[in-house]
């Protein structure tokens, strides 16, 4: 198993800011996947960040707005940039276990809300 | 590409009754398919997943799933509710294995007195 920490937990911004979420591991993994959970839709991937590469992202979503960091195999942080009210959503970072199998432990999740 | 349908978004049962969570999948190839639960404040966790093996899946907490190919479905069933059942459930698919997957929209389940 793995334990994953993220910060901000919640936070209400301001339009036109950024955000960063940090996301924590207890141990070391390959790929950090990164998911937005929109009021009443399901989880939807926005990219999968590898130590050491750029992360790659899911049609609809852009570097530009959505910058990732993997600096180590137990951190990753994920920007919300520009925010509109639009990216208010819970953000949700997670792992696998190393085998690909779909077995994904995830974090708590970052609310955010944004005016 | 592959899409995952849950149908009920709330789902609202007594103590002691059955739960029945409804999923159906669509895919061009076999899937690997998973529920998730999520329990308030904290981050999903895995029930039990179907790999291609047995089609009836045990997971944790007495549910079980039954993958049923010719009706694309993988339902999510526990014969005895409990209180401490009360979350929300996903389903979620991955087209021939792998970490990328797809998701459906959830379901609250609300266990009652």
């Amino acid at each position: 198993s793995a334990v994953i920490s993220q910060k901000p937990s919640r936070d209400i911004c301001q339009r036109g800011t950024s955000l960063t979420i940090q996301c924590q591991v207890d141990s070391q993994v390959t790929m950090m996947f990164w998911y937005r959970q929109q009021p009443g839709q399901s989880l939807t991937l926005i990219a999968t960040a590898n130590q050491g590469s750029e992360a790659t992202y899911e049609s609809g979503f852009v570097i530009d707005k959505f910058p990732i960091s993997r600096p180590n195999l137990t951190f990753s942080t994920l920007t919300v940039s520009n925010m509109s009210p639009e990216d208010s959503s819970i953000y949700l970072c997670s792992v696998d276990k190393g085998l690909d199998t779909g077995e994904l432990f995830f974090g708590e999740g970052s609310r955010l809300t944004v005016l | 590409a592959q899409s995952v349908t849950q149908l009920g978004s709330h789902v609202s049962v007594s103590e002691g009754a059955l739960v029945l969570l409804r999923c159906n999948y669509s895919s061009s190839v076999p899937p690997y398919l998973f529920w998730y639960v999520q329990y308030p404040n904290q981050g999903l966790q895995l029930l039990l997943k179907y790999t291609s093996a047995a089609t009836l899946v045990k997971g944790i907490n007495g549910f079980e799933a039954e993958f049923k190919k010719s009706e694309t479905s993988f339902h999510l069933t526990k014969p005895s509710a409990h209180m401490s059942d009360a979350a929300e459930y996903f389903c979620a698919a991955s087209e021939g294995g792998g970490n990328k997957l797809t998701f459906g929209t959830g379901t609250q389940l609300k266990v009652e007195l």
